[in-house]
């Protein structure tokens, strides 16, 4: 599976600001995904990253909080903007496998707004 | 909506006992069916994927999959305390959209 690094691994943030989170891998993949985890809860898809197109949101996301980028195969980031402490959760990415089901997740970013 | 249900537990188990997780889904159509692992402050990892009704075997652990029932399970024998975790169903419906339970806590006691 790839190796997926992601930084920073924890912040602590100022209400009203953003952060930007980033995500590499150490081999090309098509498809980028950026996901929430809420204390306490299972895993929410934010969005879906391709390179070279818009980012695919998912319902009660928007990319005007959540704006993502895809410059390349190897890279994405994802920025929480004007931030408020129901923003504090853990950012994970992950990508597919060879199989092209199965994901393989970052270490993620723990998010905490004050 | 897509759905996949697990029980929270915590399930406790004494250790060298077999551990039972459970899931179930709501999508009839989904293919793929995933175990991940998450210990506390971790990110999960994927320790089990099955495809086709049946168990599937790796190690200790085993998959089970019935499709006409909606449920997956998997089973983890001789449990040992560094099983003690957060397992989180997952399944995919297509387009590689994976739904996530909301995870079984088990600990297992020494």
């Amino acid at each position: 599976s790839a190796v997926i690094s992601q930084k920073p691994s924890r912040d602590i943030c100022q209400r009203g600001t953003s952060l930007t989170i980033q995500c590499q891998v150490d081999s090309q993949v098509t498809m980028m995904f950026w996901y929430r985890q809420q204390p306490g809860q299972s895993l929410t898809l934010i969005a879906t990253a391709n390179q070279g197109s818009e980012a695919t949101y998912e319902s009660g996301f928007v990319i005007d909080k959540f704006p993502i980028s895809r410059p390349n195969l190897t890279f994405s980031t994802l920025t929480v903007s004007n931030m408020s402490p129901e923003d504090s959760s853990i950012y994970l990415c992950s990508v597919g496998g060879q199989g092209g089901n199965e994901q393989f997740f970052g270490p993620g970013t723990r998010l905490t707004v004050l | 909506q897509k759905e996949v249900e697990q029980n929270s537990g915590p399930l406790s188990v004494p250790e060298g006992a077999i551990a039972s997780l459970n899931c179930t889904y709501s999508d009839r159509g989904s293919q793929s069916f995933f175990w991940y692992r998450q210990y506390s402050g971790k990110s999960p990892e994927l320790i089990m994927s099955i495809y086709s009704n049946g168990d599937k075997e790796d190690g200790r652990f085993t998959a089970q999959l019935n499709k006409a029932s909606q449920y997956v399970s998997l089973l983890i024998r001789d449990s040992q305390p560094s099983d003690s975790a957060t397992y989180l169903c997952a399944v995919n419906g297509g387009y590689q959209k994976v739904t996530f339970g909301t995870g079984t806590k088990l600990q297992v006691i020494p």
